[in-house]
């Protein structure tokens, strides 16, 4: 069954310091990794977007990595700001990318905290 | 329009009535996605048009749900009977073309509540 697994579910941090969201796939056939920012009462955004071949990609503050081998993915955000408090959201594509072909994660609810 | 624009935004009505949720997605987009959010949880697909066609309703629940694209731009999503279990956020995406390297676009969202 394909599945993506995210830890954790949520996370409280202090402004100014750094986090490590994970998530975990079964997605097969593997096409694309996402990440996707969802603030409160609104629609995902996405973050990054990383092919099999890519290891890491960054978007200012936020770095992804990719582990093909394991089927892992992780995001860093470094430095936090109030707002990045937010829902993040991992989503895997299967083979042709269509968004009927895409697989999400339940989310890890960030909050960050003067 | 510059982004994906859903209505209503809430929703509450009673068990057993008919609702509608509209999208109007970003122009010139042809792909069209219907996703469900319950709370805490991330987005189920429920169907996508490639223009005016459903190329995909996997994802519809049950026969009481029902989305057209009469004219391959303004989305409606129907359903009738509603129950208790339908509450949740009905996400619509849009994208240039369905496939490749496009990114979906999401809208803020319809948040239904069955009482």
């Amino acid at each position: 069954k394909n599945q993506v697994e995210q830890s954790p579910q949520s996370l409280i941090i202090l402004e100014g310091k750094n986090c490590t969201l994970q998530c975990n796939y079964t997605v097969s056939p593997f096409s694309n990794l996402r990440w996707y920012k969802q603030d409160t009462g609104r629609g995902p955004v996405s973050l990054t977007i990383m092919t099999f071949s890519e290891n890491t990609k960054s978007n200012g503050r936020y770095t992804a990595t990719l582990d093909a081998d394991t089927k892992q993915s992780s995001l860093h955000i470094t430095a936090s700001q109030l707002s990045d408090s937010a829902s993040y959201i991992c989503v895997v594509s299967r083979n042709n990318n269509a968004g009927n072909m895409l697989t999400f994660g339940g989310g890890t609810r960030l909050m960050v905290k003067p | 329009g510059a982004g994906v624009s859903q209505t209503p935004s809430n929703k509450v009505t009673e068990k057993g009535k008919y609702v509608e949720l509209r999208c109007d997605p970003i122009s010139g987009h042809t792909a069209l996605y219907w996703y469900r959010q319950s709370l805490g949880q991330g987005p189920e697909f429920l169907i996508y048009f490639q223009g005016t066609g459903a190329a995909d309703d996997s994802g519809l629940p049950n026969d009481r749900f029902f989305a057209v694209r009469p004219e391959g731009s303004v989305s409606t999503l129907k359903i009738q009977r509603t129950e208790r279990g339908d509450s949740a956020v009905y996400l619509c995406a849009s994208s240039k073309q369905a496939g490749g390297a496009n990114v979906l676009t999401f809208g803020a969202g319809s948040r239904l509540t069955v009482l």
